[in-house]
């Protein structure tokens, strides 16, 4: 079965430091990776997504995320945090033509 | 340009009443699909619906689920007789083609008495 793992709950940073939020998968045939935030009361929003091409996909907000075939993973990062960046991070792969399955969230906390 | 529009944003209901959830699509978009966001958890796949027909529904409870996009207005998620269990944030998204982006909406956030 396809599906993504975030090994992290939280993650706290402080803002203007680099930030990771690390997703790994495991999936049979070519994966097709996304990246969503969400925000407090919100729906999510699309940040990025690998298919095929380069490792390093850029996404939104200044966000992206390398893809590693050797580590099965999939991190998402941004060069510096920046308290906005605060909210549910969730790594998402498509298992079908359509149906998305999602990673249980990781929590980022920027401080000032 | 609108994005998904989900209504009401709140629903609250009492144990046997039905709860009706709905949601437009963003202009363009013929592909809807429902999740559900449980307390702690990750989103859950529920069903894919294109105009008037459903396509994979094998995310939704066997019983007292539903949903519709019919071929005029939004698609509907329907709950009958609700229990306290399908408290939850449900979710919609819409894509213009299954190889793109589900964008979704801000969520119907049910609650249960």
């Amino acid at each position: 079965a396809q599906s993504v793992a975030q090994p992290e709950d939280q993650v706290n940073v402080a803002e203007g430091n680099p930030l990771t939020v690390k997703c790994t998968y495991s999936v049979s045939g070519n994966p097709y990776l996304f990246w969503y935030v969400q925000y407090p009361n919100r729906g999510l929003q699309f940040l990025l997504k690998y298919i095929t091409g380069d490792n390093l996909v850029k996404g939104s907000y200044g966000f992206e995320a390398e893809f590693n075939k050797s580590q099965t993973s999939f991190h998402l990062k941004k060069p510096s945090a920046l308290v906005s960046d605060s909210a549910l991070y969730f790594c998402a792969v498509r298992t079908n033509d359509y149906k998305l399955s999602f990673g249980a969230g990781t929590t980022v906390t920027v401080r000032a | 340009n609108a994005g998904v529009m989900q209504n009401p944003r709140h629903l609250v209901r009492r144990r046997g009443q039905e709860a009706r959830l709905r949601c437009s699509p963003m202009k363009g978009h013929s592909h809807v699909y429902w999740y559900r966001q449980l307390p702690e958890e990750g989103l859950k796949f529920m069903v894919y619906l294109q105009k008037e027909n459903i396509i994979d529904e094998s995310g939704m409870p066997k019983e007292r689920f539903s949903a519709e996009f019919p071929k005029e207005g939004p698609s509907i998620l329907r709950i009958q007789q609700v229990v306290r269990g399908d408290s939850a944030a449900y979710f919609c998204a819409s894509s213009p083609g299954t190889d793109q982006p589900q964008h979704f909406g801000d969520g119907t956030r049910l609650s249960i008495l």
